[in-house]
């Protein structure tokens, strides 16, 4: 069955620090890869998202993620977070077909101090 | 442009009670996702609709639990004879269509229910 799994559920980090999420799945076919954000109350929100192409791509807000698909893995990164950043983070995937529905993993709760 | 609205945001039901929960896609978008949220654990699909059908209700329980999607008003989940295993939050996420440009989800802010 497919699954995402994140390997940090909490991470603590000061500002100016550099950010790495772990994002790993298992599916053996094509897959679109996206990472989505939840701030404190609020909605959740697309960061970037990965179809085909540069594995690298850019989101929102200064965030990237590479597609490394030897190691079926989408990290999220970036190099100097802000206070601002405190929020639950999300990788997901889904894989087209019939169904457009989301495979998300277990979420990785960021806490920025200043 | 309105975002997907949800409703209400905290719904608060005795044990065997119904819980019904709305949802209302953003201006143009005629597929809806559901998905469910347990304390400690990321979100899990539970159904997804167009306007009038159900495409994949895989992720839907058995028993209880309904969706629908009528061709004007809201988006529906409704759970019968609620039990505090169903407290959880419910997110609603509505696309445009189901390609892969046109098929991102953009989400609602939720409706927590506790079950009490």
């Amino acid at each position: 069955a497919q699954s995402v799994s994140q390997h940090n559920h909490h991470v603590i980090l000061s500002e100016a620090a550099s950010l790495e999420l772990g994002c790993n799945y298992s599916y053996g076919g094509t897959v679109n890869l996206f990472w989505y954000v939840q701030y404190p109350g609020q909605h959740l929100q697309l960061l970037l998202k990965y179809f085909s192409g540069d594995p690298l791509v850019k989101g929102i807000k200064g965030f990237e993620a590479e597609f490394i698909k030897s190691k079926f893995s989408f990290n999220l990164r970036k190099p100097s977070v802000q206070w601002s950043d405190t929020a639950e983070y999300f990788c997901a995937l889904n894989y087209g077909g019939a169904t457009n529905k989301l495979i998300f993993g277990t979420g990785t709760l960021l806490a920025v101090q200043p | 442009n309105a975002g997907v609205m949800q409703n209400p945001r905290h719904l608060v039901r005795r044990r065997g009670q119904e819980a019904r929960l709305r949802c209302s896609p953003m201006k143009g978008h005629s597929h809806v996702y559901w998905y469910r949220q347990l304390p400690e654990e990321g979100l899990k699909f539970m159904v997804y609709l167009q306007k009038e059908n159900i495409i994949d209700e895989s992720g839907m329980p058995k028993e209880r639990f309904s969706a629908e999607f009528p061709k004007e008003g809201p988006s529906i989940l409704r759970i019968q004879q609620v039990v505090r295993g169903d407290s959880a939050a419910y997110f609603c996420a509505s696309s445009p269509a189901s390609g892969r440009a046109t098929g991102i989800q953009y989400f609602g802010a939720g409706t927590r229910l506790s079950v009490l």
